[in-house]
Parts: C-alpha cells; sequence; structure tokens
C-alpha cells in the first residue's frame, strides 16, 4: 500500500507568520512530489511541483524534499487570511509509462488576522 | 497556463437514473486523464486512469460497470454513472496530466469538479 500522510490539523497560524505543513511517503520509487491548495468545495490548484532533494521557491511558497527521509515540505511565509485552505501533498511514481499519483488526506491551514 | 473544464458543475438527479460528466482539455492534449471523487471532509480517491483509444485502469474497489469512463480523445474524457444510488452523491473532479516542455515532467492539473447529489 502506497502511503501518503499528512496531519489533518488544522494548524493555525497569525497572520504574517511561517505556516509549514509537512508530508511523509512510504513509496522511494516516487519521482514527483506536489502541493496542492483546495478551497472548500473548490478542487485542488497547484502550488509547488518539485523533483528533486532541496529546497524550491516560488514567491511566498517554498517547497523542500528529501528523499533519504521521504519527506516533503510546504512553507508559506508572511501567511495571508486567503491562504486558509487545505493543503494535498501528492506524489507521483512512473508505472507502465504513466504517472500514477498518490494523495494525502490534507492539512487545513488557518491563518487569523 | 494549462486550463480543464468540466461539465455539468452541478447535477441532481432521482435514484436510479445515469449520469454523465464531461472532462474536456482546453488548452493541451493530455497524455493520462484521472478520475476522483471526494466526499466531504475526506482527501481524494483516485477511482480510475485512462489514456486515449485504451480501457480505463479502475482502482481496487470501483466498480467499472458502475462508472463507465470513456477517453475518446486526447481532449475528452467522459465519466457515466449508472444507476446512480444516493451514495454515489459525491464531488467528482477529473485532472490530465500534462507532460510539460522542460524537463519532461508530468504535472497533473485538475478540472473545477462536477458536484453529483442522487436523490
Amino acid at each position: 500500500q502506497k502511503e501518503v500522510e499528512q496531519n489533518s490539523g488544522p494548524l493555525s497560524v497569525p497572520e504574517g507568520a511561517i505556516a509549514s505543513l509537512n508530508c511523509t511517503y512510504s513509496d522511494r520509487g516516487s519521482q514527483s512530489f506536489f502541493w496542492y491548495r483546495q478551497y472548500s468545495g473548490k478542487s485542488p490548484e497547484l502550488i509547488m511541483s518539485i523533483y528533486s532533494n532541496g529546497d524550491k521557491e516560488d514567491g511566498r511558497f517554498t517547497a523542500q524534499l528529501n528523499k533519504a527521509s521521504q519527506y516533503v515540505s510546504l512553507l508559506i511565509r508572511d501567511s495571508q487570511p486567503s491562504d486558509s485552505a487545505t493543503y494535498l501533498c501528492a506524489v507521483e511514481r512512473e508505472s507502465g509509462g504513466s504517472y500514477i499519483p498518490t494523495f494525502g488526506r490534507g492539512t487545513s491551514l488557518i491563518v487569523h488576522p | 497556463g494549462a486550463v480543464v473544464s468540466q461539465h455539468p458543475s452541478w447535477v441532481i438527479c432521482k435514484s436510479g437514473t445515469s449520469v454523465k460528466i464531461e472532462c474536456r482539455s482546453l488548452d493541451f492534449q493530455a497524455t493520462t486523464m484521472f478520475w476522483y471523487r471526494q466526499f466531504p471532509k475526506q482527501s481524494l480517491m483516485l477511482m480510475a486512469t485512462s489514456n486515449e483509444g485504451s480501457k480505463a485502469t479502475y482502482e481496487q474497489g470501483v466498480e467499472k460497470d458502475k462508472f463507465l469512463i470513456n477517453h475518446a480523445s486526447l481532449t475528452l474524457s467522459t465519466l457515466t454513472v449508472t444507476s446512480a444510488h444516493p451514495e454515489d452523491s459525491s464531488f467528482y473532479i477529473c485532472s490530465e496530466s500534462y507532460l510539460g516542455l522542460a524537463g519532461g515532467q508530468e504535472t497533473q492539473y485538475f478540472g473545477p469538479g462536477t458536484r453529483l447529489l442522487v436523490l
């Protein structure tokens, strides 16, 4: 069973703080890693993708990948109330020419003013 | 950027009827399409994976005769919920896998979802 684990939260941070979201995965063959944001009642939207160990920064978002420890994290700097949403971690593995994703249950983030 | 549309966005139907949901890629030709179901406050559950011109691959526990998937072209996939029952009420989301130009990495883009309510 390939699993992606996330703390369901909610994670509550004050406006302007750094929000840190974590995700672990069980399949060492995983090759691609993604963070999606999902607002209530909406479908997920891609925030970040990361494929190699280290950090990847995009604006206020930083994704961190550590394949040896099998974890991927997302840091949100200067958190805003509009960042309040559920953040889904997704892990993909190539299988028979297709890339099959596995999603975590998501972490609920609340940014309070 | 890549755009994926779904139709309809909302559907209410009587128990026993069939409902068809369309997933259409507007910006690119998708290599693979995925269909998910999401119950309230639950994660995305992958139902099936399909490639254009071939039969869909269903996840364990998903009835292929109940959830019919047709991937007729690189830009259109349909999910038909046959003989729908109240327990099929859920949020159905399609996504399309796009092979990026640089680095050859595949990324998924989600449609806006279809909310199904079976009375």
